[in-house]
């Protein structure tokens, strides 16, 4: 199994912009999933991105995956005070895969 | 969606007794649940990974006697902290997939505070 490496570890943003974090890995996948905890809850998924597409939105979430230089970039557009959480990402190398997490980032959006 | 419940959100108890968290698929087969621990701002540690009807496989450094997991069917798997001690106190975490599946449905955590 391999984890994804967040960056940066912490965000702090205003309401209204834009953040951006990165996720980087190791191995060869066939697909990266992002993940989001509120503070004391479990995760949620958010999105995923297959190995053969390098760019997917979901409404003010847009992922982008370069398998050449194994990253992937989420960008939360006009966020928001909710938005405030964890940010994890799961690079998977196939359905039997074992899922890690690595630190996640840190966004605070300050209102 | 998918539904994960997880239950107690949160559990005080002495050290040396037990506690069990209970991890249920609400709405879908959970071939495959997998159980981590939180420290706070930490990542998530993967404990161990249970597969229906078969015996958890652990990761390197979970005490299988002390964290017994089970699953015995596909839509509950339960972790039991066998006399739990204050450094035991943690945020518990579990997830589910189906067969082959590439999302995970985590359950809500479950904070442990052994005093």
């Amino acid at each position: 199994s391999q984890q994804g490496e967040e960056d940066p570890q912490a965000l702090s943003i205003q309401e209204g912009e834009n953040a951006t974090m990165n996720c980087s890995y190791k191995t060869s996948i066939n697909n990266l999933q992002w993940y989001r905890q509120n503070s004391g809850r479990g995760l949620v998924h958010l999105i995923l991105i297959r190995s053969n597409e390098r760019e997917k939105h979901s409404g003010r979430l847009r992922v982008t995956l370069d398998t050449s230089k194994k990253s992937s970039s989420l960008l939360i557009t006009a966020s928001r005070a909710a938005d405030t959480a964890s940010y994890f990402c799961a690079p998977s190398s196939g359905g039997s895969y074992i899922p890690t997490f690595g630190r996640g980032t840190s966004l605070i959006v300050h209102p | 969606g998918a539904v994960v419940s997880q239950h107690p959100s949160w559990v005080i108890c002495k050290s040396g007794t037990s506690v069990k968290i209970e991890c249920r698929s609400l709405d879908f087969q959970a071939t495959t649940m997998f159980w981590y621990r939180q420290f706070p701002k930490q990542s998530l540690m993967l404990m161990a990974t249970s597969n229906e009807g078969s015996k958890a496989t652990y990761e390197q450094g979970v005490e299988k006697d002390k964290f017994l997991i089970n699953h015995a069917s596909l839509t509950l798997s339960t972790l039991t902290v066998t006399s739990a001690h204050p450094e035991d106190s943690s945020f518990y975490i579990c997830s589910a997939r189906v067969l082959l599946g590439e999302k995970l449905f985590f359950g809500s955590g479950t904070q442990l505070s052994v005093l």
